[in-house]
């Protein structure tokens, strides 16, 4: 069965910090990488997508990453701020269409 | 554009009682339907994926049961609810008929507690 997990599972920081949440998975055949956000009692907002054929993807102050030799993905926050606070997710795509989840990096940023 | 509905958003139901909650979604034909279960302080975990009407794979053993009686409609339902069944659940949807999985979309959730 294919694993991801996310490290580390909880962090914690000042505002303004560069922050570097990471993803990896056993199954180096993956397809699609996608960082996903959640606010407590809330669903998955979508961050950002990485397509197979892609290295990378940025968004505003996000930029993630992807390595699929070593099965490794990176999400870069640039100068966090407490609206980061979140936990965020990450899952790989696979055929049959099912979605695999690591259990996310609980984040929290004070001002 | 596509969007999805997820509903009721909470409910309080008795142990033992039914269960049915539904998803639908709109703007696109052929998704490939999911629902997971998060609870406290773990993890999602994948409870039923569906890739076309009538279709239903399980991946965990359990109280619940699955259905997708339309294209766009899949309804998680359990005939008696346990204790353990409490946790919030989400339905997502992805482009279907494809070998390379696309961009996976959820809805805002459902918060069960069984009392």
């Amino acid at each position: 069965k294919q694993e991801v997990t996310q490290i580390p599972t909880a962090l914690s920081v000042p505002e303004g910090e560069n922050l570097v949440l990471n993803c990896s998975f056993t199954d180096s055949a993956i397809y699609n990488l996608q960082w996903f956000r959640q606010d407590p009692g809330k669903g998955l907002t979508s961050l950002l997508l990485i397509q197979s054929s892609q290295r990378e993807q940025t968004s505003g102050r996000l930029n993630a990453s992807l390595d699929k030799s070593s099965g490794r993905s990176t999400l870069y926050i640039a100068a966090s701020q407490p609206g980061d606070s979140a936990t965020y997710l990450c899952y790989r795509g696979s055929t049959l269409g099912r979605l695999y989840f690591g259990r996310g990096t609980q984040l929290t940023v004070w001002p | 554009s596509q969007t999805i509905h997820q509903w009721p958003a909470t409910l309080v139901q008795p142990v033992g009682s039914p269960l049915s909650l539904e998803c639908t979604v709109e703007g696109t034909s052929n998704p490939n339907l999911y629902w997971y279960r998060q609870a406290a302080g773990r993890g999602l975990q994948l409870l039923f994926y569906s890739v076309g009407i009538g279709q239903i794979s399980s991946e965990v053993p359990q109280n619940l049961s699955a259905s997708r009686p339309q294209d766009r409609q899949f309804i998680l339902s359990s005939k008696k609810l346990l204790l353990s069944d409490s946790g919030f659940y989400l339905c997502a949807w992805s482009r279907g008929r494809a070998r390379v999985n696309t961009e996976a979309f959820f809805g805002q959730g459902t918060r069960l507690t069984v009392v």
